[in-house]
């Protein structure tokens, strides 16, 4: 089993649509959690960082963790053709500061 | 504020070479981390330097190795290249506070093994 599982696309959705994007862990040591957004071509950028579970919301960004049933979730409102693009979840313990990521989601939105 | 920069953007080796690939972190970031990031594969850790001192280190082996510079600057070196080397190779860097650091990625470099 891998350590972070993460939803498989691609994802097509109309312009307007809210998107949920999810991924799933089995080491409970992971504390701090990312949403990291990758355009083709490009590095990944950070989008939402969290560590606690609950809801921490950024505009039309909302990251919720629940560390009880080692799951996150990235949800996107207003989904705009801008936001096509890889999105990652991320992970990592406070121990050695590596990131675990997902294999990503690629996302398109269509105007 | 400059981003994390990475050289040489395209870089195309044949098997059994060498390949020198460089980062250059955010001004004030004193850790540098690289993964490989291959198709189908996502992103996997390869290094994490800190303060000069290689700090853990992924499943990859002895082959790939790497160095960080007194400017925190870091080079990855991947000897006897294999076909499966070809990927996007990517630097991030972070303040090195542990636990609690945000990482930032740059561009990366791609790698072709032919």
């Amino acid at each position: 089993q891998k350590e972070v599982e993460q939803d498989p696309g691609p994802l097509s959705v109309p312009e307007g649509a809210i998107v949920s994007l999810n991924c799933t862990y089995s080491n409970s040591a992971f504390q701090y959690f990312m949403w990291y957004r990758q355009y083709s071509r490009k590095g990944p950028e950070l989008l939402m960082y969290t560590y606690s579970s609950g809801n921490k919301e950024d505009g039309r960004f909302t990251a919720q963790v629940d560390k009880s049933s080692k799951y996150i979730s990235l949800f996107i409102r207003d989904s705009q053709p801008s936001d096509s693009a890889t999105y990652l979840c991320a992970m990592r313990t406070g121990a050695n500061s590596k990131l675990t990521f997902g294999k990503g989601i690629t996302l398109s939105v269509r105007p | 504020e400059a981003g994390v920069t990475q050289s040489p953007t395209h870089l195309i080796k044949t098997r059994g070479q060498q390949a020198t690939l460089r980062c250059s972190p955010i001004s004030g970031h004193t850790s540098v981390y690289w993964y490989q990031q291959a198709l189908g594969l996502g992103l996997q850790f390869l290094l994490w330097y800190d303060e000069g001192e290689e700090r853990n280190r992924g499943n990859f082996p002895p082959r790939f190795s790497g160095r960080q510079f007194p400017n925190y600057s870091s080079e990855l070196n991947v000897n006897a290249l294999e076909l499966e080397d070809s990927a996007l190779y990517l630097c991030a860097s972070s303040l090195g506070l542990a636990g609690a650091d945000t990482q930032y990625f740059g561009p990366g470099t791609r790698l072709t093994v032919l």
